[in-house]
């Protein structure tokens, strides 16, 4: 089966400007997250979505960042305006179905650089 | 809050020796505890995964236990081989059964042929 999708792979920007990741997910996985993982840390959760519906986006600094999921299945994360702390690798993960402890599929990332 | 503290941060073996990751969780609650493994600008992967009903479990060369009481879990990965080199990262479920996962900070390691 065709793993998690994300593009770009690679995204150079400057402080202040904006920037938007695409996931799309592995074909009926219900649960999508967003993951924000700083060099030499471990992934942090910024947003679960089940369908639609967002579930938790408790760590999700939402006077700069904005995530969605109109349809269900693709989501875009946006970051507007960027800070240079916002430089790390942005996952996108899928899952079957919340509730169910699956096993979390990993996209390939985004690596951001905010200069 | 929720926290998952992993160690050690580096861990350097010889191949063939065997390699020992612990990790300890803060929420009570938590009930799936999964392993990731990280190469080198890749994805994480799952390469191994518990749940709270069972105190072992073990897949080959790679093991994982639980104790609940003391809110530790561990991997164990036996006859270790250059191509285990990597960052490898615990997780804990937090908030019940809805899925969400806190990782731990990541260990390095290295296996020196």
């Amino acid at each position: 089966e065709a793993g998690v999708a994300q593009s770009p792979r690679y995204k150079i920007i400057e402080k202040r400007q904006s920037v938007a990741f695409w996931c799309n997910p592995i074909s009926g996985h219900a649960t999508l997250y967003w993951y924000q993982q700083i060099l030499g840390q471990g992934p942090k959760l910024l947003i679960q979505f089940q369908n639609n519906g967002v579930v938790d986006d408790s760590q999700l600094p939402k006077d700069r960042f904005s995530a969605e999921r109109l349809k269900g299945v693709d989501s875009t994360l946006k970051i507007q305006p960027a800070k240079l702390e916002d430089s790390a690798v942005y996952l996108c993960a899928s899952s079957l179905e919340r509730g169910l402890l699956n096993e979390q599929f990993f996209g390939p990332g985004t690596r951001l650089t905010v200069l | 809050g929720e926290n998952v503290e992993q160690h050690p941060s580096t861990l350097s073996v010889q191949e063939g020796d065997s390699a020992v990751i612990k990790c300890t969780y803060s929420d009570s609650a938590s009930n799936y505890f999964p392993w990731y493994k990280q190469e080198l600008g890749k994805r994480p992967q799952l390469i191994i995964d518990i749940r709270s009903n069972v105190g072992e479990k073990k897949d080959q060369r790679i093991a994982v236990t639980l104790n609940k009481t003391a809110k530790h879990f561990s991997l164990h990965i036996t006859e270790t081989q250059p191509e285990d080199s990597a960052v490898y990262f615990c997780a804990a479920s937090v908030g019940g059964a809805t899925n969400k996962l806190i990782f731990g900070t990541g260990t390095l390691l290295a296996v020196q042929p």
